[in-house]
């Protein structure tokens, strides 16, 4: 299985905060890879599909980047809506999909 | 805009299997090319994928839950299910559903599956 690690687990950011997440695979997954966002009590939310494109009606402060065995996720300037917790996942179509630990971004 | 949502029992005892239902809405589950998949998370922990089934009828298996894990389609009810058997209180957990189209976009609120005597 492909492994997936996170980078913090956690961050503490204040609003207005550039904020970057960074996610690692053990061995390449090509652009496979998505960004989630998880509220206490909420399914998560996908933000980022294929690295770098961002899903229809997320605001355009969240970016991702990388391929094969790196990846960020970027928020720009952290609202007070993004205080949640970010996960990784790779869906390499070859293995079975595989979610980072999460990192959980908080109020400083 | 396609809706999932899942039902079944939330306490299991140990031993037993657990069964849970994803109904569709919004969209017919045998059209398109999409995955249709089960995904838990522990309270306090992170996600994690435990199978999908394709449109065909196809299946995939996290290697770690693959002998205790069955995924099946009922088109004529435009449902999913999972049943996962021999559970252990290492087994509770919100389970969602969710359509997998590469990243999975598209998700259920979730259901608390309690495995306790």
């Amino acid at each position: 299985d492909i492994q997936m690690t996170q980078s913090p687990s956690t961050l503490s950011a204040s609003v207005g905060d550039r904020v970057t997440i960074t996610c690692r695979a053990s061995q390449s997954i090509s652009s496979w890879l998505a960004w989630y966002q998880q509220k206490p009590g909420k399914a998560p939310k996908l933000l980022i599909y294929k690295a770098s494109s961002l899903e229809s009606g997320v605001p355009s402060r969240f970016s991702g980047s990388g391929s094969g065995t790196e990846f960020t996720l970027t928020i720009s300037s952290l609202q007070p809506d993004d205080f949640a917790t970010y996960y990784c996942q790779q869906y390499n179509s070859y293995s079975p999909v595989t979610f980072g630990p999460g990192t959980k971004v908080d109020i400083k | 805009q396609v809706q999932l949502q899942e039902s079944g029992p939330g306490l299991v005892k140990p031993s037993q299997t657990l069964s849970l239902t994803c109904t569709v809405s919004g969209g017919s589950i045998s059209s398109g090319s999409y995955y249709w998949s089960w995904i838990r998370q522990p309270a306090g922990k992170g996600l994690e994928w435990i199978g999908r089934i394709y449109t065909s009828g196809s299946t995939n298996y996290n290697p770690s839950l693959k002998s205790r894990v069955t995924i099946s389609v009922d088109t004529s009810k435009n449902q999913f299910s999972l049943k996962l058997s021999s559970v252990t209180a290492a087994d509770t957990a919100v389970y969602y559903c969710a359509r997998e189209e590469g990243a999975t976009p598209y998700w259920g609120q979730g259901t608390l599956v309690t495995v306790s005597s």
